[in-house]
């Protein structure tokens, strides 16, 4: 039972262009969602998060935006850089069950071309 | 900047083999995380700890045990690796948030 889910495996995008990764999760228990960057042979870095009572967080080129009716959060990255080639995880933290969970999607390549 | 060290980048080792994997934390913090990353399968939970002592099986736990005998140090033991445990393992600490130590990519044959 995949809670939370990143539907494109893989994203292409042309430099200087805005980069839009997607992520859907099914449990509304979930109230932080935080966004991780990983580049090959290294650990997963925290990018940006954001809160559920938010509906949109800016951290420089990165944005995130939560849209609670829909389940759905998107981060966007403009302008795309060739540095911002990675996988980048969604994950959704919350009380589920009586527990706090944190729960990682599947992760989207991105790569972008120069 | 919080450390997260995992002490080996790569291992290669045989099924049936006990095998483990440690990892440091220099930031004092009470939680720490063992994950396996997966192609396609993103980021699971095997095993945490909320302090000394204390652990708590994650999604995936079967196969696996953990240690945690200092505050700092974290341990994934495989008692008896296997094929489908290879895979690349990611320990992290958490306070707000997770840090990731490098990970460690191992190689069961």
């Amino acid at each position: 039972d995949q809670q939370v889910k990143q539907n494109s495996p893989s994203l292409s995008v042309q430099e200087g262009r805005i980069s839009i990764l997607n992520c859907d999760y099914t449990n509304s228990m979930f109230d932080y969602f935080l966004w991780y960057k990983k580049y090959p042979a290294e650990g997963p870095t925290f990018l940006i998060s954001i809160s559920s009572i938010k509906d949109k967080n800016e951290d420089g080129r990165f944005t995130v935006f939560l849209n609670k009716s829909a389940k759905h959060l998107s981060l966007h990255i403009v302008p795309s850089q060739p540095g911002d080639s990675a996988v980048y995880f969604c994950a959704a933290s919350g009380q589920v069950q009586g527990a706090q969970k944190l729960v990682f999607g599947q992760g989207t390549r991105l790569t972008i071309n120069p | 900047d919080v450390k997260v060290t995992q002490s080996s980048r790569y291992l290669v080792k045989r099924t049936g083999e006990k095998v483990f994997l440690e990892c440091v934390q220099d930031m004092d913090h009470e939680n720490m995380f063992w994950y396996r990353q997966d192609p396609g399968l993103g980021l699971r939970l095997i095993y945490f700890s909320y302090d000394v002592k204390m652990k708590e099986k994650g999604d995936i736990p079967e196969g696996y045990s953990v240690s945690r005998e200092k505050k700092e140090r974290f341990s994934l033991i495989l008692e008896s690796a296997s094929t489908n445990q290879t895979s690349m393992y990611l320990c992290a600490s958490y306070n707000e948030k997770l840090f990731f130590g490098s990970g460690t990519q191992l190689s069961v044959l």
